[in-house]
């Protein structure tokens, strides 16, 4: 059962425009969720992250939303960048005790110059 | 530059050998973590080492052996390993409390032959 999803497995855009990668979940307990970017041969590298009391935050060119009530966040990319091309990863947690991540299958953004 | 290190980046082993992944940081991060990513699936989750205790075994075979000799210091013992247990092996580590990101190594790419 996968507890954190991302249903687009792909995703291509224009240098300039914005990506939008979307991410759903189905543990009512996940109270922390972060973004990862994975390059190939590499480890995944954090991004951003949100707590479950906050419904946006923002980081330079990255902006993460979080909709409690329909278990779904997204990562926007504002402007989108050729270096931008990687997997991205949802990830969540659960409960202080507790702070291992639980990934979503990722998303391969690919921009186009 | 990834402030997580883990050694070797590749290793080739039969099924008999045994032999030892290595992760080491200096972040001062009290929480240490292995994770196994196959290729084109999200990291799952191996083990977890809060204050060098093991916290977290997620049933993983004993073939996979962890150790933990210090805080900075993060070892994955293996032995008779199935060819199934390809994949590449992630070291984290994160502050201890709420909301703190892991931070990953760039991984061990292991082949059982």
């Amino acid at each position: 059962d996968q507890q954190v999803k991302q249903n687009s497995p792909s995703l291509s855009v224009q240098e300039g425009r914005i990506s939008i990668l979307n991410c759903d979940y189905t543990n009512s307990m996940f109270d922390y969720f972060l973004w990862y970017k994975k390059y190939p041969a590499e480890g995944p590298t954090f991004l951003i992250s949100i707590s479950s009391i906050k419904d946006k935050n923002e980081d330079g060119r990255f902006t993460v939303f979080l909709n409690k009530s329909a278990k779904h966040l997204s990562l926007h990319i504002v402007p989108s960048q050729p270096g931008d091309s990687a997997v991205y990863f949802c990830a969540a947690s659960a409960g202080t005790g507790r702070r291992a991540l639980t990934f979503g299958s990722g998303t391969r953004l690919q921009v186009q110059p | 530059d990834t402030e997580v290190t883990q050694t070797p980046k590749h290793l080739v082993m039969g099924m008999t050998n045994k032999k030892s992944l290595k992760c080491e940081q200096h972040m001062g991060h009290r929480a240490m973590y292995w994770y196994k990513q196959k290729a084109k699936k999200p990291p799952e989750l191996m083990f977890v080492y809060s204050y060098e205790k093991l916290s977290i075994n997620e049933s993983v075979p004993s073939r996979f052996s962890p150790e933990c000799p210090n805080s900075s210091l993060l070892n994955l013992h293996l032995h008779a390993l199935q060819p199934e247990d390809s994949a590449l092996y992630l070291c984290a580590s994160s502050r201890q409390g709420e909301n703190s990101p892991l931070h990953f190594g760039n991984g061990t790419r292991l082949t059982v032959t």
